[in-house]
């Protein structure tokens, strides 16, 4: 399956600050999506993104499927975008492959 | 509302009772599948189904069982629970790539 890395690993921020998230995937794919888990565990649809950019109030994200990776941004962060957030990619099948996440906590 | 509901959310149980979690979706989607998650390994497949009557395994599929009769449930079955199996369990579904996961159920094997 494909490989699924995210960076960094834990990021804090303060609360207005603008933030990036890192996805690099190993193969070419048909879904690439992000997700928050909240701290009740809920993963919540985020973006669906094989390619190109989308924005949803003040998260947008870009693919870019030719050079393999996921970008996504948080901009004026708030204390309820704490949490952990997971890029997840999948090829030919449907199987996703989750990266390790990105545990974000937004301070006030 | 679509979505994907799965039940119980939270289950305690002890070593070698069976338990079922069921999973529901209204979107009629052809595709589900079972992830548990657990610290430090992240979210694994466990079962999937490509449609009525067809399931496969994923990754981790010892000690469970699926069975998809119709098209909107996939229960997930453990016949004989072990500790091991203490997870957050997911349900996904999927028309066209991207999925849908359900709230999630925690699962404690004593």
């Amino acid at each position: 399956g494909i490989q699924v890395e995210q960076s960094p690993p834990d990021l804090i921020l303060q609360e207005g600050a603008n933030s990036t998230l890192r996805c690099n995937f190993s193969d070419s794919v048909n879904n690439l999506q992000w997700f928050h888990q909240n701290p009740w565990g809920q993963l919540i649809n985020l973006f669906y993104i094989p390619s190109g950019t989308k924005q949803n109030g003040r998260l947008s994200a870009t693919t870019v499927a030719t050079e393999r990776y996921s970008l996504l941004y948080i901009s004026s962060s708030q204390t309820t975008d704490s949490g952990v957030y997971f890029c997840a990619a999948c090829s030919n099948d449907y199987k996703l492959s989750f990266g390790a996440g990105t545990t974000v906590t937004v301070r006030a | 509302e679509a979505q994907v509901t799965q039940n119980p959310r939270y289950l305690i149980t002890v070593t070698g009772k069976k338990l079922t979690v069921t999973c529901s979706q209204n979107m009629n989607h052809e595709y589900m599948s079972w992830y548990r998650q657990d610290p430090g390994l992240g979210l694994r497949q466990i079962y999937y189904s490509m449609n009525v009557e067809v399931t496969d395994k994923g990754d981790v599929p010892e000690g469970y069982k699926v069975s998809r009769k119709e098209k909107r449930n996939f229960p997930l079955i453990l016949e004989s629970p072990s500790p091991n199996q203490t997870s957050l369990y997911f349900c996904a579904s999927s028309s066209h790539y991207e999925q849908y996961f359900g709230p999630g159920t925690r699962l404690t094997v004593t």
